[in-house]
């Protein structure tokens, strides 16, 4: 079975700063995705950005961005020009492309805090 | 476009009451699907379904059932409520194909149930 983990619990950026956070996953597979949720105060699960595995370059989202290392299993989240509104509990999350009725994996989550 | 829907927001139970959590989707999605997220152990799945009449338990199942008699309905049923099932509850919807890429394999979340067994 996948895993995913995150071994970062909490961290702090400054405004404006750069900020990254850690996923790691383990799998034997081969294609797959990945993603960041972002959840804020308010509860709701916000997708922040999402790669493929079979695509070496790696996905932007405006101030966000990845860094994934498919050999190494990692998947980290790097945020630019950290604003308020980026505080939030952020979760990767792991989907095989096999099968058609598999499920999401999320990892227990870092809480992010900007401060001013 | 409501995207995805949860009712209540909040609901306090006592133990050994039923209650049922209820999910519904506007985009006309395949898949549906139930977590639950307790603090520092992110979201675990209950129950899923690839399809109306078709649902498959997840990793943590006990104590709940699921039916989806529409492809936009998916709820979620408390048999009898235990306080280790406090937790916020989310339902998500995907939609699906077979090698799909894109928007297909994102998963969208409704805004969460926060339950309470007392």
């Amino acid at each position: 079975a996948q895993t995913v983990t995150q071994s970062q619990p909490e961290m702090s950026v400054q405004e404006a700063e750069t900020v990254t956070l850690s996923c790691t996953y383990d799998t034997s597979e081969s294609d797959y995705y990945l993603f960041w949720y972002k959840q804020p105060p308010s509860r709701q699960m916000i997708l922040v950005i999402r790669q493929e595995a079979y695509k070496q370059q790696n996905a932007t989202e405006n101030r966000f961005s990845v860094n994934f290392q498919k050999a190494a299993k990692s998947f980290s989240l790097k945020i630019s020009d950290s604003q308020l509104g980026d505080a939030a509990m952020y979760f990767c999350a792991y989907r095989t492309a096999l099968n058609y009725g598999q499920n999401f994996v999320f990892g227990p989550g870092t809480r992010l805090s900007v401060l001013p | 476009n409501a995207g995805v829907t949860q009712t209540p927001k909040f609901q306090v139970l006592k133990t050994g009451q039923s209650m049922t959590l209820q999910c519904a989707q506007d985009m006309n999605h395949e898949y549906m699907s139930w977590y639950r997220q307790d603090p520092g152990m992110g979201l675990r799945l209950i129950h899923y379904s690839v399809g109306a009449g078709i649902t498959d338990q997840g990793e943590v199942p006990n104590g709940y059932n699921v039916s989806r008699s529409t492809t936009e309905d998916f709820p979620l049923r408390l048999l009898s409520a235990a306080p280790s099932q406090t937790s916020v509850y989310f339902c998500a919807s995907t939609k699906y194909s077979l090698g799909g890429t894109g928007e297909q394999d994102t998963q969208y979340f409704g805004p969460g149930t926060r339950l309470t067994v007392l």
